[in-house]
C-alpha cells in the first residue's frame, strides 16, 4: 500500500530533551516536506526536500533539523525542544509539484 | 511572498444544499492551487487542484473549484452537501512551478446538519 509513515504518532517530552520524528515514504517520491499544524494557523512549512542531500527552509524552521540521506527518509530532529513547539506535525511527499500525500500526523507536547 | 486566506473560520450548510468555502490567494507568478480535507483525528486528504487550463476543476467526492484570476480567488464548491462532507477544508498554493514551497489557509470548518 502505497503510504507516508510517521514515528511516533504520539509523544509527550520534556524541554530540552532531543527527539526525532520519523517520515518514510514507499512511493519513490522526490519531493517531502514537514507541517505543523496549529489551531487558527493552518499548517505551516517547516522543511522541504527537493531530492536527497537538497533541503529547504520554510516559513517556520527555527529550533528544527531536517536530513535527507536516503530518498524514503525525512526525519525531523528537535535538539532542544521547547513548549510552544507542542503541535501536530505532519509529513508529506510528492512526486515533483503535484499534490502532495500527508502521513497520519504526530502530535507532540513538550512540557 | 506567497499567501492564502480563508475568510470564513466556519460555514454550516443544511444537507442537500449548495456548499462553497472560499479562498484567495497572493502570488508574484503563476499559482498552483490545491483543496485538501482533514476529518477529525486523521491527515490531510487531496481534493483537487489547479496548475493550468480549464478554469473549473472536477475533483474527488463530487467537489469542484473554480480559478479565478483576476479576482485572485479559487473558491471549493459541492452542489449538494452531505453530512458526511463534515470536515476542516484548506486551501494551499504554490508560487510558481519550480517553488516547492506551499502555503495554507487557516482552514475552514464546515459542518453539514441533517
Amino acid at each position: 500500500e502505497a503510504q507516508v509513515t510517521q514515528n511516533p504518532r504520539y509523544l509527550i517530552t520534556v524541554t530540552g530533551k532531543k527527539l526525532t520524528v520519523t517520515c518514510s515514504q514507499n512511493m519513490n517520491h522526490e519531493y517531502m516536506s514537514w507541517y505543523r499544524q496549529d489551531p487558527g494557523l493552518g499548517l505551516r512549512q517547516i522543511y522541504y526536500s527537493m531530492n536527497v542531500e537538497v533541503t529547504d527552509k520554510g516559513d517556520v524552521p527555527e529550533g528544527y533539523k531536517v536530513s535527507r540521506k536516503e530518498k524514503r527518509n525525512f526525519p525531523l530532529i528537535l535538539e532542544s525542544p521547547s513548549p510552544n513547539q507542542t503541535s501536530l506535525y505532519f509529513c508529506a511527499s510528492s512526486p515533483t509539484s503535484a499534490e502532495q500525500f500527508f502521513g497520519p500526523g504526530t502530535r507532540l507536547t513538550v512540557l | 511572498a506567497q499567501s492564502v486566506a480563508q475568510p470564513e473560520d466556519q460555514v454550516n450548510v443544511a444537507e442537500g444544499n449548495p456548499l462553497t468555502v472560499k479562498c484567495t490567494y497572493s502570488v508574484s507568478g503563476n499559482p498552483y492551487l490545491f483543496w485538501y480535507v482533514q476529518y477529525p483525528n486523521r491527515g490531510l486528504q487531496f481534493l483537487l487542484k489547479y496548475i493550468t487550463g480549464d478554469n473549473l476543476v472536477k475533483g474527488s467526492y463530487g467537489f469542484e473549484a473554480e480559478f479565478n484570476k483576476s479576482q485572485t480567488s479559487f473558491h471549493l464548491k459541492k452542489p449538494s452537501a452531505l453530512v458526511s462532507d463534515s470536515a476542516l477544508y484548506f486551501c494551499a498554493v504554490r508560487d510558481m512551478p519550480d517553488d516547492y514551497k506551499l502555503s495554507f489557509g487557516a482552514g475552514t470548518t464546515v459542518t453539514v446538519r441533517a
